[in-house]
């Protein structure tokens, strides 16, 4: 069976530092990958995804980037972390093709302070 | 550009006391509708695909149904366990591969 893995679980980052989150898929090949952030009182926004191993989209601009160095690792950075990066940060995956649904990972909970 | 709509935002039941949870959506084209049960500090958990109006699909004590503008999560008879956020999210044949969100329903049910 397919297990998502991400880490860490939680994460307290002065504002400027660096980032990186790691999330990792077993079970399967050539996912589709996503990056999700959930801040307080809004729902799961996209950030990035990638459906294959040399590409990844953008779905929203902002000081976050991310990279898939291997088919089944997806990394989520940043150069200087803002205030407002603060959040839960979630890794999917799927197939890509029928039926479609998104698996979760279990998160990582960011603080900037 | 697609759209998900949830409501109520929060609903508190008694143990047994059976009710509904909707999820309005706009979609040029539907390629799919989820649902996912979220507990606090933990990653989404998925539930249910339905794929076209008429379609139901039921798990334990849960049952999602949908129609061309919302689909429906009928909780019947629910335990406290199944207290949790409920989030619904539409995929669109024009969106590519995103997953459109609603901000969730927080459900408690108490014994």
């Amino acid at each position: 069976s397919q297990t998502i893995h991400q880490w860490p679980a939680t994460l307290v980052q002065p504002v400027g530092s660096p980032l990186s989150l790691e999330c990792t898929v077993e079970g399967t090949s050539n996912p589709n990958l996503y990056w999700y952030r959930q801040a307080a009182g809004r729902g799961l926004q996209l950030l990035f995804y990638s459906i294959g191993i040399d590409q990844i989209s953008s779905e929203v601009p902002q000081n976050l980037s991310a990279s898939r160095p291997q088919d089944r690792q997806f990394i989520l950075s940043s150069k200087k972390l803002l205030l407002s990066d603060s959040g839960f940060y979630l890794c999917a995956w799927t197939t890509g093709e029928r039926p479609y649904e998104q698996y979760f990972g279990p998160g990582t909970r960011l603080t900037v302070t | 550009e697609d759209q998900v709509t949830q409501s109520p935002e929060a609903l508190r039941l008694q143990e047994g006391e059976s009710s509904s949870l909707n999820c309005s959506y706009t979609v040029s084209g539907l390629r799919g509708l989820f649902w996912y049960r979220q507990d606090p500090g933990k990653g989404p958990e998925f539930l249910f695909t339905l794929y076209s109006a008429g379609e139901e699909k039921e798990k334990e004590r849960l049952k999602a149904t949908l129609t061309k503008k919302e689909s429906f999560l009928h909780i019947t008879a629910p335990k406290p366990e199944d207290s949790a956020t409920y989030l619904c999210a539409v995929q669109g044949t024009n969106s590519g591969y995103a997953l459109n969100f609603g901000k969730g329903t927080s459900l408690l049910v108490t014994p």
